[in-house]
């Protein structure tokens, strides 16, 4: 089974400043016959379902805002969020999905500073 | 609006069993693969299994391997989720999820909100 980790497990950014979370799985992703990374990353506000966010590692899914943004390939990934706003408070999700289990990371808590 | 809508969430002993059902309104259900996955209180997400879109792939999660069970009903745009000798680490909110892909190996883009499971005694 591939093992996702995320770091850190909680962040504190100041309002407008950048976030950065990283995933790491144990293998690579990156599946050869289409090229593309098999890496997604959700977002989940308390008493709500996640929410996909990136998907292939760095498409936004549509109505999400472009100061989210996903970049990485192989084995590392990273979830940018370029200006912090008060409503991105939530915890933060990376899953492989290159082979079941559809393994994630453990959560990144994403508070304001 | 597609929904998926999550019921049979109760609060069961452990040893006892419980079918979960996600119901799906929307048109591209039999030619989705489904996911569930649960989110014990205060925790992350776990993924637990996957079914294809026909039926006849299966994946489970270790945690959950022997006791429980994923199917669909295509003509009836339901999910199921058999759950036998429940254990008290079992306790948490399922979740369906699904891409629209009939491929299983793709991302989530259709959550439910949820059912809650707790095994108590």
């Amino acid at each position: 089974d591939i093992v996702t980790t995320q770091s850190p497990d909680s962040l504190a950014v100041s309002l407008g400043e950048r976030a950065t979370i990283n995933c790491r799985s144990s293998q690579s992703v990156l599946y050869s016959s289409d090229n593309k990374n098999y890496l997604a990353w959700y977002q989940q506000k308390p008493g709500q379902p996640p929410k996909l966010l990136i998907y292939w590692a760095s498409t936004r899914e549509s109505g999400v805002p472009d100061r989210f943004s996903g970049s990485g390939s192989g084995t590392d990934f990273t979830l940018t969020i370029s200006s912090l706003q008060a409503e991105d408070v939530a915890v933060y999700y990376c899953q492989q999905y290159y082979s079941a289990p559809h393994t994630f990371g453990q959560g990144t808590k994403l508070e304001i500073k | 609006q597609v929904q998926l809508v999550e019921s049979g969430g109760a609060v069961v002993q452990p040893g006892r069993s419980l079918r979960l059902s996600c119901a799906d309104s929307g048109l591209t259900f039999s030619t989705s693969a489904m996911h569930w996955v649960r989110q014990a209180p205060g925790k992350g997400l776990e993924w637990v299994a996957v079914i294809s879109n026909d039926g006849t792939k299966k994946y489970y999660a270790d945690s959950v391997k022997g006791r429980f069970t994923i199917s669909r009903d295509n003509s009836k745009n339901t999910l199921y989720l058999q759950m036998d000798s429940l254990r008290v680490d079992d306790t948490a909110v399922y979740y369906c999820a699904t891409g629209g892909d009939v491929r299983v190996n793709w991302y989530y883009d259709l959550w439910g909100r949820g059912t809650l499971v707790s095994v108590s005694s």
